[in-house]
């Protein structure tokens, strides 16, 4: 497959453990956040957001927590499961800026050890 | 069956040659995107359209060109003045102020 991963950060975690997987975000007046999901050779896929009047999101298994104070974003995983194991990246948006403005981060790869 | 097609998923291409990449969408978006992914890299914005017969450049919109005739399509041209074409490409379309939704990505090669 694409190798995405490459020269990523990694993170490994047995199956079964929770997943933390951090971002540091560049803009401080950046408003809305997003974590997508890369599995090799596809396409990234949206997992959750959150806007930043928020700390915190939840979804399904996974959570959001938004520390604008140190500009940090986390994307928390619970149980985390082999189907998991993917790219993860977050992308922000300038305050004001549209939803054509996302800035990208590089990822970090979750390893999921059965 | 609504979402985001890219086609076709391996191209390869020879130096000095022009190839367009297909993007579609059936979602009634009017924002489309091209980004080009590197390994180990973030995605960078080469093009985006937010309305039929209008788009702009985006960071690194040098050696590529674009067309917008419809809303659904989306097509990127790889020029023969691109010279590091080799790379993944992604297509991503929304509306308003949705979220960006990617297509399954075109894996480029230059032979």
């Amino acid at each position: 497959g694409e190798s995405v991963g490459l020269h990523l950060p990694t993170l490994s975690v047995q199956e079964g453990d929770n997943s933390i997987i951090n971002c540091a975000y560049s803009n401080s007046a950046s408003d809305y956040f997003i974590w997508y999901k890369q599995e090799s050779g596809k396409g990234p896929q949206f997992i959750i957001d959150i806007r930043s009047n928020m700390d915190k999101r939840q979804g399904q298994r996974v959570t959001v927590l938004l520390n604008k104070t140190v500009k940090h974003l986390s994307l928390q995983i619970a149980a985390t499961q082999p189907g998991d194991s993917a790219v993860y990246f977050c992308a922000e948006i300038p305050y004001g800026g549209a939803t054509n403005k996302l800035i990208f981060g590089t990822g970090t790869l979750l390893a999921v050890q059965p | 069956d609504g979402g985001i097609t890219q086609s076709p998923k391996y191209l390869f291409r020879k130096e000095g040659q022009n190839v367009t990449l297909s993007c579609e969408q059936n979602l009634n978006h009017d924002a489309m995107y091209w980004y080009r992914q590197d390994p180990g890299q973030g995605l960078r914005l080469i093009y985006y359209s937010q309305i039929v017969n209008d788009f702009q450049k985006g960071d690194i919109a040098e050696g590529y060109s674009v067309s917008r005739e419809k809303k659904e399509s989306f097509p990127l041209t790889v020029t023969s003045a691109q010279k590091n074409p080799t790379a993944f490409y992604l297509c991503a379309s929304n509306s308003g102020t949705d979220t960006q939704y990617f297509g399954p990505g075109t894996r480029l090669t230059v032979l």
